[in-house]
Order: structure tokens, then C-alpha cells, then sequence
């Protein structure tokens, strides 16, 4: 069954330090978005993207932050320069263009920030 | 402002005794509703999508149900393997593509 697949599976970093997490979506699959989850709180939305740009983004999703996809498989999150409070879980997520709008998760990634 | 509320935090069962998580929401307008498993360290597992009032899902010992302010999941004769945190999560209209408001979660724990 398809997934969606995330890499590192933790990712331990130096505050101000850049990071990048990645994550190959489901293959047929249009659109896409990241997640984050602060440990013991709410799954919160960051970004969509859709036919090579962003759709939306919320507050969280600020100047330090970028999404790319470089190819035709990867799909990225960029932190410029990390704080201690980008510490979290960040999950990746894709949906197709099916009419049932549901967004598969990706297993994520934990970034630590120190 | 939309939001999504999850009762209760937390649930303890005994195998075989059954019982239903709450999801109450409040958005402008509903596209659809999801259920979601989670287990500890991992990313949310897809269960059910509802979109309209007094629809409901079933799979295995779950059965998901929406009314026009909430969503119950329900659990038959929970086994030790469906101990995880189940997520709400509500797609409004008016979101451009999709983005999710989840809800906390209910953490189930059944005993054998």
C-alpha cells in the first residue's frame, strides 16, 4: 500500500542552525502539507502546496521557514534558523485529487532544537 | 473561529467493555470531518471521513457517526491493540486546500 515516508526519522540540531526535513509523498498525489505537533499538544497545520506553490500557511509559517519540491518526488521543509521552540514532531502529508479530500500522514520527523 | 474540541482527554477500558469518544466542533461550514489513529511517537493513521449529518463509517470494532455539531466514535469490545490517541480533525470551507484543525485527541488505554 502506498505511504507517505519521511527523513531523518529525529533530527538533533544547535539553535540558529539550518535544518531541512524531508518527505516523499504518496506518488499520485497533488497536493501537500506539513504539520507540526509540540509534544503533548494539538497537530497544527504550517503550509499546503499545490502545482508548485503554496496555497496557504498559517502564523506559525513565517519568514523562517520554506517548502520546496525539487523534483518530481521530494517535498521539503526548510528552517532557516531553528529556536529552541521549533522543537517538535513535523509531519508531512499528501492527499490526491480524489473527492474525498483525506490527507495521508507521513510517520514524521522528530527536530530538536538545543 | 473554528475549533474542534475532544472529550474525554484521557479513557481507560477494560477488554470488551465498550464506550464512545466525543468530537464537538465549531466551524462555518463543514467539507468534511476525519478520524484519525495515533499511536505514540508516529503520525496520524487515517480511519474515517464523515460528511454529512447522520452519516456513519464502520471498520472492525469502530463505528464513527456526525450530526450537525459532533462526531462520536464508537468502540465495541475494545482489545488491548486499539490502545492509541484518536484524533478529530475538521476540514471547513472556506480552507483553500484543505488545511486540517485537529483536536486534541481522546487517549484510549484498554486493559486485557
Amino acid at each position: 500500500e502506498p505511504e507517505v515516508t519521511q527523513t531523518p526519522s529525529h533530527q538533533v540540531t544547535q539553535m540558529g542552525q539550518e535544518v531541512i526535513l524531508r518527505c516523499v509523498p504518496i506518488s499520485n498525489h497533488l497536493y501537500f502539507y506539513w504539520y507540526r505537533q509540540i509534544l503533548g499538544q494539538k497537530v497544527e497545520f504550517l503550509v499546503s502546496f499545490y502545482n508548485n506553490e503554496i496555497s496557504e500557511k498559517s502564523e506559525i509559517f513565517d519568514d523562517q521557514f520554506s517548502v520546496e519540491r525539487p523534483d518530481g518526488s521530494n517535498f521539503t521543509l526548510k528552517i532557516r534558523s531553528t529556536k529552541l521552540e521549533d522543537s517538535a514532531m513535523y509531519f508531512c502529508a499528501s492527499r490526491g485529487r480524489d473527492s474525498t479530500d483525506t490527507q495521508y500522514f507521513g510517520p514524521g520527523t522528530r527536530l530538536t532544537v538545543l | 473561529e473554528d475549533q474542534v474540541t475532544q472529550s474525554p482527554e484521557a479513557l481507560r477500558l477494560q477488554e470488551g467493555e465498550s464506550s464512545s469518544l466525543n468530537c464537538s466542533y465549531t466551524v462555518s461550514g463543514l467539507r468534511g470531518l476525519f478520524w484519525y489513529r495515533q499511536d505514540p511517537g508516529k503520525g496520524p493513521e487515517f480511519l474515517f471521513t464523515l460528511y454529512s449529518a447522520g452519516e456513519e463509517k464502520e471498520k472492525e470494532r469502530l463505528k464513527a457517526t456526525l450530526t450537525k455539531k459532533e462526531s462520536f466514535l464508537h468502540i465495541t469490545a475494545p482489545k488491548p491493540e486499539d490502545s492509541a490517541t484518536y484524533l478529530c480533525a475538521v476540514h471547513p470551507y472556506g480552507g483553500s486546500q484543505g488545511n486540517l484543525i485537529f483536536g486534541k485527541g481522546t487517549k484510549l488505554s484498554v486493559k486485557p
